[in-house]
């Protein structure tokens, strides 16, 4: 069974801290990954995606792959409680476009 | 450029009721996708669907629930005499290709509560 790991949280940061969000996947051979920010009662919204191993950067955000390491994590700089949230990874089935596969999700509290 | 949308919001069905969401993509999109939220639990994928077909339905319950995207109007997801434990949140999301790098973008959900 394919599977997506998250540790659930929650993660507590202080504002203007870095918060780390990791996710790992068994199915070595996927090749598209993505992070989804979900407000309580709101709907999944992407706010990244990755393709290619090593860094992305958008913004404050930063997503991190590691193929060989089938991991990848999200990088929150300069962390505002407006991002209070729960984090989603999500990696696409191989060859399924469309289809992704979910973790738990990542609770993350920002704290003023 | 209107996003996913998804009618109603809120729906509210006795046990034993007909539930329908629907699920209009953005425009030029020919691809939709069903997700379920199931409470404390992760996005689950149900169904994918294409103009008139049904491409991959491996994540429907086998009964009670089936899924059409005809030529005209919009994809609708049907619960049969709904049970308590299919409340939950529905998401679609539509893509105009499948895969390519295209990401799904999802639609405001609807939210099931069987009484």
């Amino acid at each position: 069974q394919k599977e997506v790991e998250q540790n659930s949280g929650p993660l507590s940061v202080p504002e203007g801290a870095i918060a780390s969000l990791n996710c790992t996947y068994s199915d070595r051979v996927s090749q598209s990954f993505f992070w989804y920010r979900q407000y309580s009662g709101k709907s999944p919204e992407l706010i990244m995606s990755i393709y290619s191993n090593g860094d992305k950067e958008d913004g404050r955000f930063t997503a991190q792959l590691n193929k060989a390491s089938q991991y990848v994590s999200l990088l929150i700089r300069d962390s505002q409680p407006s991002d209070s949230a729960t984090y989603l990874c999500a990696v696409e089935e191989y060859n399924q476009g469309g289809k992704l596969i979910f973790g738990q999700g990542t609770e993350l509290s920002v704290k003023p | 450029n209107a996003g996913v949308m998804q009618n109603p919001r809120h729906l509210v069905r006795r046990r034993g009721q007909e539930a329908r969401l629907r699920c209009s993509p953005m425009k030029g999109h020919s691809h939709v996708y069903w997700y379920r939220q199931l409470p404390e639990e992760g996005l689950k994928f149900m169904v994918y669907l294409q103009k008139e077909n049904i491409i991959d339905e491996s994540g429907m319950p086998k009964e009670r629930f089936s899924a059409e995207f005809p030529k005209e109007g919009p994809s609708i997801l049907r619960i049969q005499q709904v049970v308590r434990g299919d409340s939950a949140a529905y998401f679609c999301a539509s893509s105009p290709v499948q895969g390519g790098n295209s990401p799904l973008h999802f639609g405001n959900g609807t939210r099931l509560t069987v009484t």
